[in-house]
């Protein structure tokens, strides 16, 4: 089945202690997006990747780290998480470009106390 | 306020009654997309609409673009309560850069 999945699901966590959020899709694209979605913001993008070693920044990035070593996963990095950073994250990947139809995970939840 | 509003912010409707939604943007777009959140899950992808396209039927869905109003509607026929979730527009704004920029959502209860 066709599908990108995240792990984990649902994560509560301490301010300073590093986690990542790990993507992984099956559908041979290129293209993958990490967003978060905040009530009454929608989504932003944080970070996208184009290919293999291809990373830029995207609204938000400030906070994150992202790699994309191989073609299949995009880890999202919280170096030092804060509770700003609470909120639903998705990764999403697409394969003719960024503004294409996407592909989402089914998200992960992130509560940072 | 942001590009691609929706409008109402939430929508209460009765099984078997039509859904309609309305998206606003500001800026010229290539395209517009329309996708459904259930609760907390993924988002997934209803239909894309181009520019120089102006409606377009998938199933139960008619999407409809006026590009001279910056406007898109999202209309769901003979609504069922697994109809029941948020929808969001996505534009690829013209000159926007590597994404799509949402908006805030419609949320939709379809009562039995």
């Amino acid at each position: 089945e066709a599908q990108v999945t995240q792990n984990p699901r649902y994560l509560i966590t301490v301010t300073g202690k590093k986690l990542t959020v790990t993507c992984s899709q099956n559908m041979n694209h290129e293209y993958m997006s990490w967003y978060r979605q905040d009530p009454g913001l929608g989504l932003r993008q944080i970070y996208y990747s184009m290919n293999v070693e291809v990373t830029d920044k995207g609204d938000v990035p400030e906070g994150y780290k992202v790699s994309r070593k191989e073609k299949r996963n995009f880890p999202l990095i919280l170096e030092s998480p804060s509770p700003n950073q609470t909120s639903l994250y998705f990764c999403a990947s697409n394969k003719r470009g960024f503004t294409d139809t996407q592909y989402f995970g089914p998200g992960t939840r992130l509560t940072v106390l | 306020s942001q590009q691609g509003e929706e409008d109402p912010q939430a929508l209460s409707i009765q099984e078997g009654e039509n859904a309609t939604m309305n998206c606003s943007y500001k800026t010229s777009i290539n395209n517009l997309q329309w996708y459904r959140q259930n609760s907390g899950r993924g988002l997934v992808h209803l239909i894309l609409i181009r520019s120089n396209e102006r409606e377009k039927h998938s199933g139960r869905l008619r999407v409809t673009l006026d590009t001279s109003k910056k406007s898109s509607s999202l209309l769901i026929t003979a609504s069922r309560a697994a109809d029941t979730a948020s929808y969001f527009c996505a534009t690829d704004l013209t000159g926007g850069g590597n994404k799509l920029t949402f908006g805030t959502g419609t949320q939709l209860k379809v009562e039995l």
